[in-house]
């Protein structure tokens, strides 16, 4: 089945700098992979996906990029703000099965 | 639509107690899952369901574990006996079948339970 991987499981920014991160999957099917945010005591909401036969894609201050060859997907997000601060979780979807990483916790310091 | 649905959003139960869990999915939505969410063990999926089907269970920590679909618009996850280690917050989510894959998964607002 499929395996999810992501890093950091933490990550620390000032605010108005860069985050990015990370997730690597294992099965060469997968086809859509989306990117949740959980805010503390609140459920994974969607915020970007993408699918398979797209390299990028951006929506105002984050952007997701997918290699399929590599088999590795990332999260940017750009002039970081500290309403940002969560936990960000991918995802990685086959026919019939979806998969979580296992988070990271972006804090962004004012 | 409301979104999915769960109830209780809280429950406190004692070491030994059935618990029951349940959801109600965004109308139309083939696929239900169901999530346990710790501190320890991160986001795990526990069993999701197609049309009703139970697809994948293997996520269920042992037989005390038990998830039910009678129908498209509700769903049951059990846990009988329960015991201090199952307190978590228990999410359902629900997506639609796109072409036959999994698609973006809309989450309720969870259950936190402890077992005292």
């Amino acid at each position: 089945g499929e395996n999810v991987e992501q890093h950091p499981s933490t990550l620390s920014v000032q605010e108005g700098d860069s985050a990015v991160i990370k997730c690597t999957y294992s099965d060469s099917a997968s086809n859509y992979f989306p990117w949740y945010k959980q805010e503390l005591g609140k459920r994974p909401q969607l915020i970007i996906d993408i699918r398979s036969n797209v390299g990028e894609k951006k929506d105002q201050r984050i952007a997701v990029t997918l290699n399929k060859t590599a088999k590795h997907f990332s999260l940017h997000i750009t002039e970081t703000q500290p309403e940002d601060s969560a936990v960000y979780f991918c995802a990685a979807s086959t026919n019939n099965d979806m998969r979580f990483g296992a988070g990271t916790r972006l804090t962004v310091k004012p | 639509d409301a979104g999915v649905i769960q109830s209780p959003r809280h429950e406190v139960t004692e070491m030994g107690q059935e618990v029951t869990l349940r959801c109600k999915p965004i109308s139309g939505h083939d696929y239900l899952f169901w999530y346990r969410q710790t501190m320890m063990r991160g986001l795990e999926l526990l069993i999701y369901f197609n049309n009703n089907v139970p697809i994948d269970d293997s996520g269920m920590p042992e037989d005390r574990f038990s998830a039910k679909m009678p129908n498209a618009s509700f769903s049951t996850l059990k846990i009988q006996p329960s015991e201090p280690r199952d307190s978590a917050v228990y999410f359902c989510a629900s997506s639609l079948d796109l072409a036959g894959a999994v698609d973006t998964q809309y989450f309720g607002p969870g259950t936190r339970l402890t077992v005292l």
